[in-house]
């Protein structure tokens, strides 16, 4: 079955500290993994997709299929940085579908 | 203005009753969704269309109906048959064929409260 953990409900940072949102998968094919936000009072957005390999605000996220991983790190957290944080897998039929995680609230303290 | 617009943001609904929610969108997006947002379970897929006149069951279909006769619109019925109906819906589009399968465009979403 296709499903995806994030363990955390709540991550409290300090400014200035490192962030990692954990994200773990479950699928049997080649998933194609993405990271979605969500800033207070702005809707759902794409923040990253593993397949570009890039960096977006500092962010950045490795898939790693043998420990099936797509963790999202950030060396130095912002204040701006706190928000809804969401992991999402697609598998490999062309639909658009895809299945979230629970969610991560991330809170960076000043 | 693009985007996907959600009416209405808040909507209040007494019990047996059938309530639609809209999503309209104008980004030209061949495929639409609806997703279910709950306090710690993430979002869940309810339907999905990919081409006008067809749309498909997702996860959580039970309780709701859809309907896609327009290209720019994606209604949404609860129904009084879904048990637990109080939630954050939220609707998404995407462009096909996209490069990226994954990259959905979201609306702000409408709660809807049973009373």
């Amino acid at each position: 079955a296709q499903r995806v953990t994030q363990p955390e409900k709540l991550l409290s940072v300090f400014k200035g500290a490192p962030v990692e949102l954990k994200c773990n998968y479950s699928y049997s094919g080649s998933p194609e993994l993405f990271w979605y936000v969500q800033y207070s009072r702005q809707r759902l957005q794409l923040l990253l997709r593993h397949i570009s390999r890039e960096s977006i605000k500092g962010f950045t996220a490795d898939l790693n299929k043998g420990e099936t991983s797509f963790h999202l790190k950030k060396p130095f957290a912002q204040e701006e940085d706190s928000a809804m944080y969401y992991c999402a897998l697609s598998g490999s039929s062309n639909t658009g579908k895809l299945i979230f995680g629970q969610g991560t609230t991330l809170q960076v303290k000043p | 203005d693009g985007g996907i617009t959600q009416s209405p943001k808040y909507l209040f609904r007494k019990e047996g009753q059938n309530v639609t929610l809209s999503c309209e969108q104008n980004l030209n997006h061949d495929a639409m969704y609806w997703y279910r947002q709950d306090p710690g379970q993430g979002l869940r897929l309810i339907y999905y269309s990919q081409i006008v006149n067809d749309f498909q069951k997702g996860d959580i279909a039970e309780g709701y109906s859809v309907s896609r006769e327009k290209k720019e619109s994606f209604p949404l019925t609860v129904t009084s048959a879904q048990k637990n109906p109080t939630a954050f819906y939220l609707c998404a589009s995407r462009g096909l064929p996209s490069p990226w399968v994954g990259e959905l465009f979201f609306g702000e979403g409408s709660r809807l409260t049973v009373l």
